[in-house]
């Protein structure tokens, strides 16, 4: 599956580094959205990016930055994370349909990005 | 906040046994949706549930929405090799932008035993 990727797939960062992960998804979809997966706790909802605009921000720390330069691109930056923060990051996108209320639409995930922070 | 239990969070089975998993939110749902993860993988889209009491099925997998929309089941009858995952479901986290993201349980890891 193609649809939905993201780069780099596996990361080992410090945590006075700055990186950034990159989503792209290839589905012609209008909304991205940036989920965390760790051992401990279940997917988790960090930012949601409907039409560009940022809709949602899950009380995620400010280390945590995301950006969504047009409906295709989704990038987390990443500064003075600590190691906690290692988890797989999960990008997925769904196309919102403007007729229809609020709800939500299936979502296509990426393969996400194992994040290491030593 | 809103809260989607799901259990159990473990199920061996017999190759060959059904299996269901049971999830229940805190708040009622407009929708519910249920994920497939394979070891190693992603989750991927299997289904998703909009009416009070509806029942879809897709060949062995049976996924029930409840009556007051708070609850929900996935139910695989003669389990192969291939069910092997892990199954979530979620609700929506009602953004009020036009897209919700979701709201996943822990999700019920399904191992089968040959």
């Amino acid at each position: 599956e193609t649809g939905v990727t993201q780069t780099p797939r596996h990361l080992v960062m410090g945590m006075t580094n700055k990186k950034s992960l990159k989503c792209e998804q290839h589905l012609g979809h209008n909304a991205m959205y940036w989920y965390k997966q760790s051992a401990k706790k279940p997917l988790e909802l960090m930012f949601v990016y409907n039409f560009k605009e940022q809709t949602e921000n899950n009380s995620v720390p400010s280390r945590f930055s995301p950006e969504c330069p047009n409906s295709s691109h989704l990038f987390l930056h990443l500064h003075t994370l600590q190691p906690e923060d290692s988890a797989l990051y999960l990008c997925a996108s769904s196309q919102v349909t403007l007729s229809r209320d609020s709800s939500s639409y299936e979502q296509y995930f990426g393969p996400g990005t194992r994040l290491t922070v030593t | 906040g809103q809260q989607v239990m799901q259990i159990p969070q473990y199920q061996h089975v017999q190759e060959g046994e059904d299996f269901t998993t049971y999830c229940n939110s805190s708040t009622t749902l407009s929708n519910i949706q249920w994920y497939k993860q394979r070891p190693g993988g992603h989750p991927v889209f299997l289904i998703q549930l909009v009416k009070s009491g509806e029942v879809k099925k897709q060949k062995r997998l049976t996924f029930q929405f409840g009556e007051a929309k708070k609850n929900s089941s996935l139910h695989i009858t003669a389990t192969q090799t291939t069910d092997v995952g892990t199954y979530f479901c979620a609700g929506p986290s009602y953004s009020g932008g036009g897209a919700d993201g979701l709201t996943f349980g822990k999700g019920t890891h399904l191992i089968i035993q040959p």
